[in-house]
């Protein structure tokens, strides 16, 4: 069974500067994706940056960035610039890929609440 | 607008009373889903489905129904609900391609429900 594992309940980083997310997965599967989604204080749920396990370049997506490590399963999250709207619980996901024994479903780490101080 | 609707957005109810979260989407997409989401656990997969009449469980599938009889609506029923399942509930939806599910699924806004 896969997991994900988000060891930084909380953060906080000045307006501006830059922060990094840590995420770690365990599984065996070779095809699948990882997002990183961030839920501000309306609940809603939004899709930040995704990350497909087969392409070896890193996403980017304006000020968001990743740093993919395969081998090491780790799946970080990087804001440059950090702005007050910044703020927000993010999640990490994974889900598999393809069709073979694929329910679609998500499976969320715990999530990481960041504060943009001014 | 393309979006994924959800209500209520707010319940509190008490134990035992029989409550169905309704879940619509306009995207006419085949797959959709169920989440609730708690502290310290992120969010867990309820119930899900591929397709009309198509549904299968998910990681946390105890005390909830659910039935897909038009692809557009993807309902939640807790026929008997109780204070552990006090939490906040998220429906999902996405297409299914050459690929299987879509990698990107679309939330609803969330339902809040207090169990008394």
């Amino acid at each position: 069974a896969q997991t994900v594992t988000q060891s930084q309940p909380e953060m906080s980083v000045q307006e501006a500067e830059t922060v990094t997310l840590s995420c770690t997965y365990d599984t065996s599967e070779n095809n699948y994706y990882l997002f990183w989604y961030k839920q501000p204080p309306s609940r809603q749920m939004i899709l930040v940056i995704r990350q497909e396990a087969y392409k070896q370049q890193n996403a980017t997506e304006n000020r968001f960035s990743v740093n993919f490590q395969k081998a090491a399963k780790s799946f970080s999250l990087k804001i440059s610039d950090s702005q007050l709207g910044d703020t927000a619980m993010y999640f990490c996901a994974f889900m598999k890929q393809g069709h073979s024994g694929n329910t679609g479903k998500l499976i969320f780490g715990q999530g990481t609440t960041l504060q943009v101080k001014p | 607008e393309a979006q994924v609707t959800q209500n209520p957005r707010y319940l509190i109810t008490v134990t035992g009373k029989k409550l169905t979260v309704t879940c619509s989407q306009n995207m006419n997409h085949e797959y959709m889903s169920w989440y609730r989401q708690d502290p310290g656990l992120g969010l867990r997969q309820i119930y899900y489905s591929m397709n009309v009449e198509v549904t299968d469980k998910g990681d946390v599938p105890e005390g909830y129904k659910v039935s897909r009889k038009e692809k557009r609506n993807f309902p939640l029923i807790l026929e008997s609900p109780s204070p552990n399942q006090t939490s906040l509930y998220f429906c999902a939806s996405s297409p299914i391609v050459l690929a299987g599910v879509h990698n990107e699924q679309f939330f609803g806004p969330g339902t809040r429900l207090t169990v008394l």
